[in-house]
């Protein structure tokens, strides 16, 4: 059972356009993270959200943390094609297991 | 330091056949942990570490084994492949024990059973 719901799960737009990713769950979690993956690599941390309703931006990246603390999106105002990639979401469950659980991910592909 | 590493890059293997992928980090990181990612799916916990010699389950373990006798290494074992363990497996790290723990994942082991 996936713990966390990305959607959606491709998109492709033009350069410029604006976006929104969105990860969601029935569980609450302790933190949630977003990582960013290039073909044929590992993915990279981007951010980490803790508190309920908590904004992050990054550039021209704006992360959501919900306020409680089930869900997040990530939006990406004008998007440039170094853009392009597999978003992923994470979250961190508390307690004694602390183990991260992964969303299932969106590719975005951003055309010149 | 070269952060997260894993060997080989590249298997195939058949069917019945065993096998261990090698991961190695020198970050010194308390927290190790083995994913495997299929399309669609995103990344799926197999198996993890909070210290030497202490591992657990995560969400998908049946067909794995590990151990982690040094904090340096977290290998991974199969030991009878099946097709449906065709994936890509990362290994991660981290420090462990905060809210903001990043991991870093190695390179992937792309692993086609046939």
């Amino acid at each position: 059972t996936q713990l966390l719901e990305q959607s959606p799960q491709f998109l492709s737009i033009q350069e410029g356009e604006n976006l929104t990713v969105y990860c969601n769950s029935s569980s609450v979690f302790s933190s949630l993270q977003w990582y960013r993956q290039e073909p044929g690599e590992g993915p990279v941390l981007l951010v980490t959200v803790v508190t309920g309703g908590e904004v992050k931006k990054l550039k021209r990246l704006t992360f959501q943390f919900g306020d409680a603390r089930k869900d997040s999106s990530l939006h990406i105002t004008a998007a440039q094609p170094g853009d392009t990639g597999l978003y992923l979401c994470a979250g961190l469950l508390g307690g004694a297991t602390n183990k991260l659980i992964f969303g299932t991910g969106t590719l975005l592909a951003v055309q010149p | 330091n070269a952060g997260v590493t894993q060997t080989p890059k590249f298997q195939v293997l058949k069917t019945g056949q065993s096998m261990t992928l090698q991961c190695a980090q020198d970050m010194n990181h308390e927290y190790m942990s083995w994913y495997r990612q299929d399309p669609g799916m995103g990344l799926r916990l197999i198996h993890y570490s909070v210290g030497a010699g202490i591992t657990d389950q995560g969400e998908v373990p049946n067909g794995y084994n590990v151990s982690r006798s040094t904090t340096e290494d977290f290998p991974l074992r199969l030991l009878s492949a099946a097709p449906s363990q065709t994936s890509v497996y990362f290994c991660a790290s981290s420090r462990g024990g905060s809210l903001y723990n990043e991991q870093f994942f190695g390179p992937g082991t792309r692993l086609t059973v046939l």
